[in-house]
């Protein structure tokens, strides 16, 4: 597609299951990122990927939270153990690695992630 | 670490007012500096992107200034329409391309 997408738009579950956030980054682009929003906590860096590699993790809050990505392209966020507070909503950004530092990241329409 | 603040958190103002949104940053060592917007349920969309040995970028009604030195960006907005109702963030790129978000302003325009 034209964009980023992330899947699924909403996800409600229940505490301690574990989820899957996907992101779909845009053909081509080999930077992508992961970022979460939350109510008073504004946006919040989680992890960098530059190709199939994270270089930057150091947003990650817990060792429960886990990123992955296969073949340059689609990325997985998993967090186990699901906690109230992981509720927020979930962002994913691409953008191209060439002179990344001087391109403007694009972002999806994110993951509304609800722990009951 | 990087601090980026936007005040006030909401402004309402009348439909044609000229209007500008306020951004500071602690750390000048960044690459650029970013003004997305956003609405209700929906992500991020990337308005303007100035470089850091850049001063300004226009687009359309919407113009970015940025004083690296102190600091600061300015997005002025001309003759603001309803439809720019929306959530505007701030964000500085550092190290690993990283952005760092100011909190948002949320900025209503009344018909």
């Amino acid at each position: 597609g034209a964009g980023v997408s992330q899947s699924p738009s909403n996800k409600v579950t229940e505490k301690g299951k574990d989820v899957e956030l996907r992101c779909d980054p845009i053909s081509g682009h080999t930077a992508l990122y992961w970022y979460r929003q939350s109510l008073g906590q504004g946006l919040e860096f989680l992890i960098y990927f530059q190709g199939n590699s994270a270089p930057d993790k150091s947003g990650l809050p817990s060792d429960r939270f886990s990123a992955e990505r296969t073949g340059g392209s689609v990325s997985t966020l998993t967090i186990q153990r699901t906690q109230q507070e992981d509720s927020a909503v979930y962002l994913c950004a691409s953008t191209s690695g060439l002179g990344r530092l001087n391109q403007p990241q694009h972002f999806g329409d994110g993951t509304r992630l609800s722990i009951l | 670490k990087q601090e980026v603040t936007q005040i006030p958190a909401a402004l309402s103002v009348p439909e044609g007012e000229n209007l500008v949104l306020n951004c500071s940053f602690t750390d000048s060592a960044i690459y650029n500096l970013q003004w997305f917007r956003q609405d209700p349920g929906k992500g991020l969309t990337s308005l303007l992107l100035i470089q850091s040995s850049q001063r300004e970028q226009t687009s359309g009604r919407l113009n970015a200034s940025l004083d690296k030195s102190s600091g600061r960006s300015t997005l002025y907005i001309a003759a603001s329409q309803p439809g720019d109702s929306a959530t505007y963030l701030c964000a500085v790129t550092g190290a690993n391309s990283k952005l760092t978000f100011g909190k948002g302003i949320t900025l209503s325009v009344r018909p």
